[in-house]
């Protein structure tokens, strides 16, 4: 049972557009949300964050957006770089007393100049 | 600070062997949490400490594994009688708390 679902396996964008990378879960008691970037041969990067009583966490060039409603949430990159290059795991948390992350399957972005 | 780091990178062993992997949290990190990935998947959650205790285990933990963090610095994690299932990523991670975790590098694991 994928209780964290990322549809899109891969993305293609352009250097300089934005990149949308979705992210569907199924459990109404997660309550933590976090994306990480992984490369080839290397551990998860911690990206962004958001908690439940959000719906909107910004840092930089990233931003992720939270729709309690839909179990839906998404990753915003603006403006996409080449190095940005990269798996991108969404992961939620919050159903068990240890924050057990659960994680997507992953949505491989490529950035092309 | 100089993150989590894992011990060895990669590793290649025979079916029936037993192998061991370290994990160095970053400090003043009480959490310990130990995941594995295949792939294609995400990671999967296998094991948690806070301090030294082990507080959860996975279904996916079999009893081959075993895994310990003594004095609730470092952390191992032991697979007895290796087998070409268990032929992984795994993936250790720390947080202060209930906070965000920080993976390290991985221990490639390759069961021939």
């Amino acid at each position: 049972d994928q209780q964290v679902k990322q549809n899109s396996p891969s993305l293609s964008v352009q250097e300089g557009r934005i990149s949308i990378l979705n992210c569907d879960y199924t459990n109404s008691m997660f309550d933590y949300f976090l994306w990480y970037k992984k490369y080839p041969a290397e551990g998860p990067t911690f990206l962004i964050s958001i908690s439940s009583i959000k719906d909107k966490n910004e840092d930089g060039r990233f931003t992720v957006f939270l729709n309690k409603s839909a179990k839906h949430l998404s990753l915003h990159i603006v403006p996409s770089q080449p190095g940005d290059s990269a798996v991108y795991f969404c992961a939620a948390s919050g159903d068990t007393g240890f924050q057990k992350l659960v994680f997507g399957t992953g949505t491989r972005l490529l950035v092309s100049p | 600070d100089t993150g989590v780091s894992q011990d060895p990178r990669h590793k290649i062993t025979k079916r029936g062997q037993n192998v061991t992997f370290r994990c160095d949290p970053i400090s003043e990190h009480n959490r310990l949490y130990w995941y594995r990935q295949t792939l294609g998947q995400g990671p999967e959650f296998l094991t948690y400490f806070q301090n030294e205790a082990q507080l959860e285990k996975s279904r996916l933990l079999s009893d081959r594994f075993s895994a310990e963090r003594p004095k609730g610095s470092f952390s191992t994690l032991e697979i007895q009688r290796t087998e070409q299932g268990d032929s992984a990523m795994y993936l250790c991670a720390s947080s202060y708390d209930p906070d965000t975790q920080y993976f390290g590098p991985g221990t490639r694991l390759t069961v021939l």
